[in-house]
């Protein structure tokens, strides 16, 4: 087992340009999550994904951010404008079920450092 | 609506010492709880988690942690730590209200500094 997949590690890119991240969750894994770190805020949730539908947004900063998930092994998280405010630590997660007794743990991938300049 | 408090930004501690990182949370529905680590540069790993059952959770790397519903803590501790124990620790908790609703709900984490 791989583990949740990130690409890429490091991103630095200049404020206006779009950036996308990439994850590919653990096979057989049917929830997703994308979180972002930072010093300020902690680990915050951005969107998560049950059975690669959308199930709660809400933490999504602006309109400037979006995600996917065309298919069961891949999710996409874009910013479009990026701004330096949103250098960031952005992680993928996923676990094998959304909700119920068990409350599957979430297997985290090793992260995204984005540097927006 | 769910939150979690954890009372230590940073805790430093000697090599072979014992250690407790504090944790409290408030939720309107029965939760389960859990604490993970992060090693520098990489990704959560969960150290433990309790369910429901006895309230004494033994988690990897000798960890424990005991939830208290009385005071909504649930802290993490271990008797004897080393260096490779230096890591951020992250307290959660997960409100279950039925159906699909699930949202996990991390603390600020702890960042716990082993030294020689």
């Amino acid at each position: 087992d791989a583990g949740v997949i990130q690409s890429p590690r490091h991103e630095v890119t200049e404020m206006g340009q779009e950036v996308t991240l990439r994850c590919k969750p653990i096979s057989g894994h049917n929830s997703l999550f994308w979180y972002r770190q930072t010093m300020m805020r902690g680990l915050e949730l951005l969107i998560y994904f049950n059975n690669n539908v959308p199930i709660d947004d809400s933490g999504m900063p602006e309109d400037r951010f979006s995600a996917k998930m065309p298919n069961a092994s891949f999710s996409t998280l874009k910013i479009q404008p990026s701004e330096p405010r949103d250098s960031a630590v952005y992680f993928c997660a996923s676990s094998l079920a959304l909700g119920g007794r068990d409350n599957s743990p979430l297997h985290f991938g090793n992260g995204t450092r984005l540097t927006v300049t | 609506a769910q939150s979690v408090t954890q009372l230590d930004s940073q805790v430093p501690v000697f090599e072979e010492a014992p250690v407790e990182l504090r944790c409290n949370y408030s939720s309107s529905v029965s939760v389960y709880l859990f604490w993970y680590v992060q090693y520098p540069n990489q990704g959560l790993q969960l150290l433990l988690k309790y369910l429901s059952g006895s309230t004494l959770v033994k988690g990897i790397n000798g960890f424990e942690a005991e939830f208290n519903k009385s005071q909504t803590s649930f802290h993490l501790r271990k008797p004897s730590v080393h260096i490779s124990d230096t890591a951020e620790y992250f307290c959660a908790v997960s409100g279950y209200s039925g159906g699909s609703n699930y949202k996990l709900t991390f603390g600020k984490g702890t960042l716990l500094t082993v030294n020689p």
